[in-house]
C-alpha cells in the first residue's frame, strides 16, 4: 500500500535555487494538497487542488507554484529557495469533502535553504 | 477565516499520568478530525466526529465532540511512552476539500 508518495524526502538547497517537489497518491483521490510545517509548529497550507484540473491557493502560498499534473500528481516548485521555507513539506490527499473524509499524509520531504 | 486553536501546547506528564488536549474554533464545525503525528513522523488520521455531543473511544483514548460543535477534546487515560508526539485537531476549511489545522498539542510522557 503505497499511499502518499513524495520525492524527495531530503534537499539541501542554496538561496536562490529552484527546485520541485514531487507528490503522487494511488488511492484515486479527487483531493490533494501541499502544507509546510515549521520546528514545533503546526501545519499551514500552502496550495491545495480540490479536484484535477484546479489549483487554489492556502495559507501561505507566496514563494510558490504548483502543477495538479494529472489526477494522481500534484508537484509543489520553489523558484527561488529563500531560507525562510527551510521547512517540512507534507503532501497529502483526500477522496471527497464530507463525513468519513479523512486525509492522508505522505512522509515528509525536509527542505534546508542555507 | 476559519481559526482553530488547540491547548495546551505543550504537556509533560509522568507514565500513567492522564492527558487532555482542547480544541476551539471560531465557527460552528460539521465534523472534527484528529490526528497524532509521532517525532519525525507524519500526521495520521486517528478518528472522526460528527454528530453534536459525541463521544468515541479508541482504548485508552476518548473524543469528545461539543454540543455547540464549536469544541473538542481528547483525552488520554494512564499515559503510557507510546502515547508521545503532536496530537492536532482539524475542521473543515473555508474552501475546498481543505482542513484547517489546530497548532497541535505535543505530548512528552516521563517514563
Amino acid at each position: 500500500n503505497a499511499g502518499v508518495t513524495q520525492t524527495p524526502k531530503f534537499q539541501v538547497l542554496k538561496t536562490g535555487q529552484s527546485m520541485t517537489l514531487q507528490c503522487a497518491q494511488d488511492m484515486n483521490h479527487n483531493s490533494m494538497y501541499w502544507y509546510r510545517q515549521d520546528p514545533g509548529m503546526g501545519l499551514r497550507l500552502i496550495y491545495y487542488s480540490a479536484s484535477e484540473g484546479t489549483t487554489d491557493k492556502g495559507e501561505v502560498p507566496n514563494g510558490y507554484n504548483v502543477s495538479r499534473l494529472n489526477k494522481r500528481e500534484f508537484s509543489l516548485r520553489l523558484e527561488s529557495a529563500a531560507p525562510s521555507q527551510t521547512s517540512v513539506y507534507f503532501c497529502a490527499s483526500t477522496a471527497i469533502r464530507g463525513p468519513g473524509n479523512t486525509i492522508y499524509f505522505g512522509e515528509g520531504s525536509w527542505l534546508t535553504v542555507v | 477565516g476559519q481559526q482553530v486553536m488547540q491547548i495546551p501546547q505543550y504537556q509533560h506528564v509522568q507514565e500513567g499520568e492522564d492527558f487532555t488536549t482542547y480544541c476551539n474554533s471560531s465557527t460552528t464545525l460539521s465534523n472534527i478530525q484528529w490526528y497524532k503525528q509521532r517525532p519525525g513522523g507524519h500526521p495520521v488520521f486517528l478518528i472522526q466526529l460528527v454528530k453534536s455531543g459525541e463521544v468515541k473511544k479508541q482504548k485508552r483514548l476518548t473524543f469528545q465532540f461539543g454540543e455547540a460543535k464549536k469544541n473538542s477534546s481528547l483525552h488520554i487515560t494512564a499515559t503510557q511512552t507510546t502515547d508521545v508526539g503532536t496530537y492536532f485537531c482539524a475542521g473543515p476549511g473555508d474552501a475546498g476539500n481543505m482542513l484547517t489545522f489546530g497548532g497541535g498539542t505535543r505530548l512528552m510522557v516521563k517514563p
